[in-house]
């Protein structure tokens, strides 16, 4: 049982590449989101799931991507990547969509910077 | 997430008591979370706590809930070299969403 896995963990990119970052959970769960973290910022969710097939946007979504075509995979697409998106990233899981007391399952994030 | 605020730092001795403070605004959040962050990793929960209750104590971990004030707060008693991390302070907003806070970075000194 591997937990919420993120792959890269470091990732150097051009402003105007693309890029998929991935995460995956084994614990079956229902929910999954993204957020990013920046200095001072907390955290913000940029686009979640509550379940496979069904995504919507969180509180930062532009320039971002998502698709949920199982349960255990939900990437994050860069589609053109500029430098206000460096940023680490992270995926959560909860096995409930409600959430409650349903705790958050983080992974260890991507660190992820844009020239 | 800048609806929830919390102080950027506390430094506190070995052995004492920490107290970390946290402010929102959403009334209707039923939920409240602290996480945990050590460096180089994801957030941990900690402990939540419904909007109904005043109070909740898990082991070295008491958390306030003034909800007249909006007001959360999170002591750590005994404080530890290893309880040095951000600690984020967390609310439910709607039926999926958190919306978190900056986070406190807690430095514990010998």
């Amino acid at each position: 049982n591997a937990g919420v896995t993120q792959t890269p963990k470091f990732q150097v990119l051009k402003t105007g590449q693309s890029m998929t970052l991935q995460c995956a959970q084994d614990m079956n769960h229902e929910y999954m989101s993204w957020y990013r973290q920046d200095p001072g910022m907390g955290l913000r969710l940029i686009h979640y799931s509550v379940g496979a097939g069904i995504t919507d946007q969180g509180e930062v979504p532009n320039g971002y991507n998502v698709s949920r075509s199982t349960t255990e995979d939900f990437p994050l697409r860069l589609l053109s990547a500029a430098p206000s998106q460096t940023s680490v990233y992270f995926c959560a899981s909860s096995y409930s969509a409600s959430q409650e007391n349903q705790p958050q399952h983080f992974g260890d994030g991507t660190r992820l910077s844009i020239l | 997430g800048e609806d929830v605020e919390q102080s950027l730092f506390l430094s506190v001795r070995e052995g004492d008591s920490s107290v970390i403070n946290c402010t929102y605004t959403d009334s209707s959040s039923t939920y409240l979370y602290w996480y945990k962050q050590e460096p180089g990793a994801g957030l941990q929960l900690l402990t939540y706590i419904f909007s109904n209750m005043d109070m909740k104590q898990d082991q070295r971990l008491t958390v306030l809930l003034n909800k007249k004030d909006k007001h959360l707060s999170l002591r750590i008693a005994d404080t530890q070299t290893g309880d040095s991390a951000i600690y984020f302070c967390a609310e439910k907003r709607g039926d999926y969403k958190l919306s978190f806070g900056a986070g406190t970075t807690v430095t514990v000194r010998a």
